[in-house]
């Protein structure tokens, strides 16, 4: 059974760019969860998708959006990349009040 | 607003010592409380769990126990091994839409265990 799926596992983008990060849930899972977490730090939550809809918004900008699609993966997209965009981004995945499960995360760096 | 305050490391023990990590929490509502474990390079992964007031969680020999009249999740193991080097999280989660709603984090705390 396999768990919470990210791609990529690295990516290295310059200040400006855009950037498109992609999570599987854990089979069963219809509720995806983007979290960033800077180095040292503990994660922060960016959003919620449920239904194919954001469901909760964490304090971050416009520049973060995302995507549920029907099979319940999701897509974390940032526009305009700062550098202190750089960060692990961790998915994951829930089914009701079960607690959620995370992927290994995808390592962002902004040059 | 809710958070999760956790005591900073680094935290280095000798093999079988006795391990407490501090955590405390401020809510509004009813939260379910959690410790993550991230070991390097990985993601977190839930080593357990307390969903209302006097549960304990436990889990690979590690038990905290939700206390709600001093707002703690305090993790504790009886004897630590090397391969319990990693960090933790507290966290807490409000249920949202009969759901589980967003985990707020500590800061984590980095635990290193010498032989």
């Amino acid at each position: 059974d396999a768990g919470v799926t990210q791609s990529p596992t690295h990516l290295i983008k310059t200040r400006g760019q855009q950037v498109t990060l992609r999570c599987s849930p854990k089979s069963g899972h219809d509720t995806v969860s983007w979290y960033q977490q800077a180095l040292g730090q503990g994660p922060q939550f960016i959003f919620q998708y449920y239904e194919e809809e954001e469901r909760q918004r964490g304090n971050f900008p416009d520049r973060f959006s995302g995507h549920q699609f029907p099979n319940y993966s999701s897509e974390l997209n940032v526009n305009a990349l700062l550098l202190g965009d750089s960060a692990l981004y961790l998915c994951a995945s829930s089914f009701r009040d079960q607690p959620q499960h995370f992927g290994d995360g995808t390592r962002l760096s902004i040059l | 607003g809710d958070s999760v305050t956790q005591m900073e490391g680094p935290v280095t023990l000798s093999e079988e010592a006795f391990l407490t990590i501090n955590c405390t929490y401020t809510a509004t509502g009813y939260p379910s409380l959690f410790w993550y474990v991230q070991y390097p390079g990985e993601g977190l992964q839930l080593l357990l769990k307390a969903t209302k007031a006097d549960d304990k969680g436990s889990n690979k020999g590690f038990e905290a126990t939700y206390r709600k009249e001093t707002t703690s999740f305090h993790l504790e193991k009886g004897s630590v091994q090397v391969s319990d080097s990693a960090v933790y999280f507290c966290a807490l989660s409000v249920g949202y839409g009969g759901s589980q709603g967003n985990l707020i984090f500590g800061k984590g705390t980095k635990l290193s265990v010498k032989p």
